[in-house]
């Protein structure tokens, strides 16, 4: 059982370039989620989506994007990194957009120099 | 807006001693509050959930408390093992809308031998 996984796990990025995390779930839920994860500040929603080609903006959006072309695939853009955003990124998902338990990624630990 | 605040950010315990976190959020409006467990290089889980209609929910070892009308809830977790060691977040959303879930900033428990 695969559930959610996200790639790469790790990467170092030079400041300025472009990066994207992906993050494919075999669940079929609809929903689907992009966290942050820094210490002190627990899980901070960047993005979400509630259902395939509907996207919205969370707590902390500016500086990443992303795209629900379909149901399983919920890549999350940097377009030009930089250092405030080296962080750990988790990406969740949850059968439907009501409260409920959201499943989550192992994480894609990310560096910008 | 909802802010989640949870204490204490660290918490080491004797190996079949008790250990409870405690959380306070600030929009009344909240009545979802799940309690999620993160292992070393793993995404987060949810281990119990409680909703605004109970004041206690148990499951095995693991119990959750809420005060509605302080607006702080805790998790308790009793005759603690080796397996328990992990950060634990506390998080609290309306049932409208799970994009809306905000997190506290995590409990790292480490239970002694």
């Amino acid at each position: 059982i695969a559930g959610i996984t996200q790639a790469p796990t790790s990467q170092i990025l030079a400041a300025g370039r472009r990066m994207t995390l992906r993050c494919t779930q075999d669940m079929r839920h609809n929903a689907m989620y992009w966290y942050r994860q820094d210490l002190g500040l627990g899980l901070r929603l960047i993005h979400y989506s509630n259902t395939a080609g509907t996207t919205g903006k969370g707590e902390v959006p500016d500086g990443y994007s992303v795209s629900r072309a379909n149901t399983d695939d919920f890549p999350l853009t940097l377009a030009s990194a930089v250092p405030s955003q080296t962080s750990v990124y988790f990406c969740a998902s949850s059968p439907g957009t009501s409260t409920g338990e959201l499943f989550f990624g192992e994480g894609s630990r990310l560096t910008v120099l | 807006g909802e802010n989640v605040e949870q204490h204490p950010s660290t918490l080491s315990v004797q190996e079949g001693d008790s250990a409870v976190i405690k959380c306070t959020y600030s929009d009344s409006a909240s009545n979802y509050f799940p309690w999620y467990k993160q292992e070393l290089g793993k995404g987060p889980q949810l281990i119990i959930d409680i909703r605004s209609n109970v004041g206690e929910k148990k499951d095995q070892r693991i119990a959750v408390t809420l005060n509605k009308t302080a607006k702080h809830f805790s998790l308790h977790i009793t005759e603690t093992q080796p397996e328990d060691s992990a950060v634990y977040f506390c998080a609290a959303s309306t049932y409208s809308s799970a994009s809306k879930i905000i997190f506290g900033s995590g409990t790292r428990l480490s239970i002694r031998p």
